[in-house]
């Protein structure tokens, strides 16, 4: 079956680090770049940035830059996404989802900022 | 606020059809193929359409996507109430980052 598997939710104190993980199965992990997107309760979309799991090239959005870090360890078909400088308005729903058209996604990682 | 302008809401009687726009400019939308996603709550997005009107395996034909310049458009045809959901268009811009529209919320009256 081909899927998204990502790592289970997190709470987490403001200035922490957060580092989200996404399994893929079911097709070859180097075929396709990840993508990161994240969601707020009650609102839309936001894309953090992507991954090329062959090379580990990635490319931020301009709001997460010296915030993100994303990685991968093919050996096992896995994409990681760390935060850092955590603060209440990162709590959301952090989404991997595979490729140039965003054609798959994992099920979301609720993380939850909160003294 | 999003690059991409959709509607916050639309909605439509079970059996009509249903548009959502997707307004965007020529960094984005207009030199880009557009995509679409529907997301029930508390789930992920699915894929409805990718490069501008294409459909994956398992989407009926009652969606169906079009591009015309800096917007795109979304429709459904035969509205069911299992299609009330939020309903996104994503693409690409000249920076390489992806964006999306803020969402759009269909209702079947």
């Amino acid at each position: 079956q081909v899927q998204l598997v990502q790592s289970g939710a997190e709470v987490k104190k403001p200035g922490a680090s957060v580092k989200v993980s996404c399994k893929a199965s079911g097709y070859t992990f180097t075929r396709y770049d990840i993508n990161w997107v994240r969601q707020a309760t009650g609102q839309g979309l936001e894309w953090m940035g992507w991954l090329n799991p062959v090379s580990g090239k990635t490319g931020y959005a301009q709001k997460f830059q010296g915030r993100v870090t994303m990685t991968r360890n093919t050996s096992i078909s896995t994409a990681y996404m760390e935060l850092s400088s955590l603060r209440s308005e990162d709590t959301a729903v952090y989404y991997c989802a595979r490729g140039l058209s965003i054609d798959l996604w994992g099920r979301g990682t609720l993380v939850t900022v909160s003294s | 606020q999003s690059v991409l302008t959709q509607p916050p809401s639309v909605s439509a009687a079970p059996g009509q059809k249903v548009t959502i726009s997707c307004s965007g400019s020529s960094s984005n939308i207009g030199n880009n193929y557009v995509s679409w996603y529907q997301q029930f709550p508390g789930t992920a997005p699915k894929l409805l359409i990718y490069e501008n009107n294409k459909r994956p395996s398992g989407i009926p034909d009652r969606f169906s996507g079009s591009k015309s310049g800096t917007s795109a458009t979304l429709g459904i045809t035969g509205l069911q109430t299992a299609d009330e959901a939020d309903y996104y268009c994503g693409t690409w811009d000249s920076s390489l980052s992806a964006v999306f529209g803020r969402g759009t919320k269909l209702t079947v009256l």
